[in-house]
């Protein structure tokens, strides 16, 4: 079993869709949250980052963290064609200084 | 956040080749991270590299096949050595940054044959 989970997609969803992309993980000790977001030919951009549970808002972006289900989500409100990539969950059991673990991205296409 | 580039950007290798990638981190950074990413799979970490120290690998990665080099703050070196179609991937490198999160270069795209 990978230590995290997340469905490759592609997801296909109209221009303004409220999108739901999830990771579930198995390692308890896991603090730190990472949504990714990478374009086609492009490194994977840092998006919205959470220390442990709870909820954190960014603009149309917000990032769910539930520990006690080991279950990540990001939320994308009036989704645009420009929101179409790859979109990674990573996680990490101290901050900084350690490696990411990542699932395997899901892809995402908003169409007009 | 630091700017990361990346050096080549993308090549194509005959197999038992070797190819260095090159990056470069516009401020001084403490560590730097080489991650691989194949096609259809999530990223994952080659080795942490420290100035003025050896790497550290993750399992299933070594030395002899990925050496690196840190000569200096803003700089690292990953070669990929004898090279296979199995190779093919999207190397990466990623330094720390404000938040202590990970941010990563723009990648160099390695096709074998």
């Amino acid at each position: 079993q990978k230590e995290v989970e997340q469905d490759p997609g592609p997801l296909s969803v109209p221009e303004g869709a409220i999108v739901s992309l999830n990771c579930t993980y198995s390692n308890s000790a896991f603090q730190y949250f990472m949504w990714y977001r990478q374009y086609s030919r492009k490194g994977p951009e840092l998006l919205m980052y959470t220390y442990s549970s709870g909820n954190k808002e960014d603009g149309r972006f917000t990032a769910q963290v539930d520990k006690s289900s080991k279950y990540i989500s990001l939320f994308i409100r009036d989704s645009q064609p420009s929101d179409s990539a790859t979109y990674l969950c990573a996680m990490q059991a101290s901050g900084g200084y350690n490696k990411l673990i990542f699932g395997a991205g899901t892809r995402l296409a908003v169409h007009p | 956040s630091a700017v990361i580039s990346q050096k080549p950007s993308r090549d194509i290798c005959q197999r038992g080749t070797s190819l260095t990638i090159q990056c470069q981190v516009d401020s001084q950074v403490t560590m730097m991270f080489w991650y691989r990413q194949q096609p259809g799979q999530s990223l994952t970490l080659i080795a942490t590299a420290n100035q003025g120290s050896e790497a550290t690998y993750e399992s299933g990665f070594v030395i002899d096949k990925f050496p690196i080099s840190r000569p200096n703050l803003t700089f690292s070196t990953l070669t990929v050595s004898n090279m296979s179609p199995e190779d093919s991937s999207i190397y990466l490198c990623s330094v720390v940054g404000s938040q202590e999160t990970q941010y990563f270069g723009p990648g160099t795209r390695l096709l074998v044959l």
